[in-house]
């Protein structure tokens, strides 16, 4: 069966301070891969998808970057975090791109930014 | 622009009555239906899915009614129970693994 880890769980950082958060798909070869961000009792944004290692599609910037370093792995990160940055980091996977795949979520990482 | 529009914010239910969630899209390119359930501090969960080639999609307790034409689709949970309280995001999904969400509906099951 197919797993799905995010890392952290939670994070409290600065503004102005880096971050890296990570994902990593278990049980599937060559998944697509996605980050979302979700404000607190806000909608889902879709940031950045992956179809291969080495590929990243930005959708909604918000100054952060994202990285596929591995076919299991996705990377969301930036240089300098703003207040705005804070809210519900979420990763998905789905088996293919196109009309009717179905994306599955992680549990999320929690992240405020004082 | 607001492409998935959810009309209600919150909604509330008596337990055992059914619930209906309604999402309208503005886009007739969306051919992929998805409703995530969602619960605090957790992901959201794939509850149903529709494509616009149909009409209707049932799996046990929820029901998706979709009208092509008027744009919009619905959600009915029959027999609502207290831990079908949660929010529930109507998505669209049009090309590429695009996913566009609602806003959101929390519902809530009065025991």
């Amino acid at each position: 069966a197919q797993t799905i880890h995010q890392w952290p769980v939670a994070e409290i950082k600065a503004v102005g301070s880096p971050l890296s958060l990570g994902c990593t798909i278990k049980g599937k070869s060559s998944p697509n891969l996605y980050w979302y961000w979700q404000a607190t009792g806000g909608t889902l944004q879709q940031l950045f998808y992956s179809i291969t290692v080495g590929q990243v599609e930005s959708v909604v910037q918000l100054n952060l970057s994202a990285s596929r370093p591995k076919d299991d792995q996705f990377i969301l990160s930036t240089e300098k975090l703003l207040l705005s940055h804070s809210g519900f980091y979420l990763c998905a996977w789905s088996l293919g791109t196109g009309g009717g795949d179905t994306q599955y979520f992680g549990p999320g990482t929690r992240l405020l930014v004082l | 622009q607001q492409q998935v529009r959810q009309s209600s914010q919150s909604l509330t239910v008596w337990e055992g009555e059914t619930a209906i969630l309604n999402c309208s899209y503005e886009n007739s390119a969306f051919d992929y239906f998805p409703w995530y359930q969602q619960f605090p501090g957790e992901g959201p969960a794939l509850l149903i899915a529709i494509r616009s080639v149909s009409d209707k999609k049932e799996d046990g307790r929820f029901t998706i009614f979709f009208n092509k034409r008027e744009k919009n689709l619905s959600l009915h949970i029959k027999d609502s129970q207290p831990g079908d309280s949660a929010t529930y995001f109507c998505a669209a999904n049009y090309n590429q693994g695009k996913l566009i969400f609602g806003q959101g509906t929390k519902l809530s099951i009065k025991p």
